[in-house]
């Protein structure tokens, strides 16, 4: 299986930061890579698929990047609503596999 | 706009099984596959399989193939998924999610399956 490793798994931020939260996979997916955002006791919601792409209504401050092992989840300017967790999935083989999570708090 | 409605939570004794309904609306059913996707406490999110709705076939990831079986009825618009053998580890919020080229774009609101003596 292809193993999803997110850093940092915490972060602490204030309203208005721009925040990076990276992804690593055991080995190349090529941009077969999908984020999501997860708030407490909800069901994730797609963000960026193959790796770039900003899911329709997906506010653009948004914006992911990257290809074979490595990526990144940027947001410009964060939001109060952006404060949740965020889980990068690949999708280059099976089983698709999800990271741990990166847990976005206010500072 | 497109709604998938899942089943009430369950409490099931180990050995037991599950079985989690995913009523979908506002698209055409047999056009998209659903996956399943659950999450233990804590834990981060689990690919289990899918189902493309049109034909039937059937996807699984190998952590789950034996005890795990996904069907739909495409006449009430809906995909089931059973889990037998339970044991405590299978306790988890259990989701479907309908596919998006690969990705789950849209998601059931969660079904809580409390696997307990």
């Amino acid at each position: 299986d292809i193993q999803m490793t997110q850093s940092p798994s915490t972060l602490s931020a204030s309203v208005g930061d721009r925040v990076i939260i990276t992804c690593r996979a055991s080995q190349s997916i090529s941009s077969w890579l999908a984020w999501y955002q997860q708030k407490p006791g909800k069901a994730p919601k797609l963000l960026i698929y193959k790796a770039s792409s900003l899911e329709s209504g997906v506010p653009s401050r948004f914006s992911g990047s990257g290809s074979g092992t490595e990526f990144t989840l940027a947001i410009s300017s964060l939001q109060p609503d952006d404060f949740a967790t965020y889980y990068c999935q690949q999708y280059n083989s099976y089983p698709w596999t999800f990271g741990q999570g990166t847990k976005l708090e206010i500072k | 706009q497109v709604q998938l409605v899942q089943s009430g939570a369950e409490v099931k004794k180990p050995g037991a099984s599950v079985k989690v309904s995913c009523k979908a609306s506002g698209y055409t059913f047999t056009t998209y596959p659903i996956h399943w996707v659950r999450q233990a406490p804590g834990q981060r999110l689990e690919w289990m399989g899918w189902i493309n709705v049109g034909n039937g076939n059937t996807k699984y990831s190998q952590k789950f193939e034996g005890r795990v079986t996904v069907t739909r009825d495409t006449s009430a618009s809906t995909a089931y998924m059973e889990l037998s053998s339970l044991r405590s580890e299978d306790t988890a919020v259990y989701y479907c999610a309908r596919d998006g080229g690969e990705v789950f774009q849209y998601w059931g609101q969660g079904t809580l399956v409390t696997v307990s003596s």
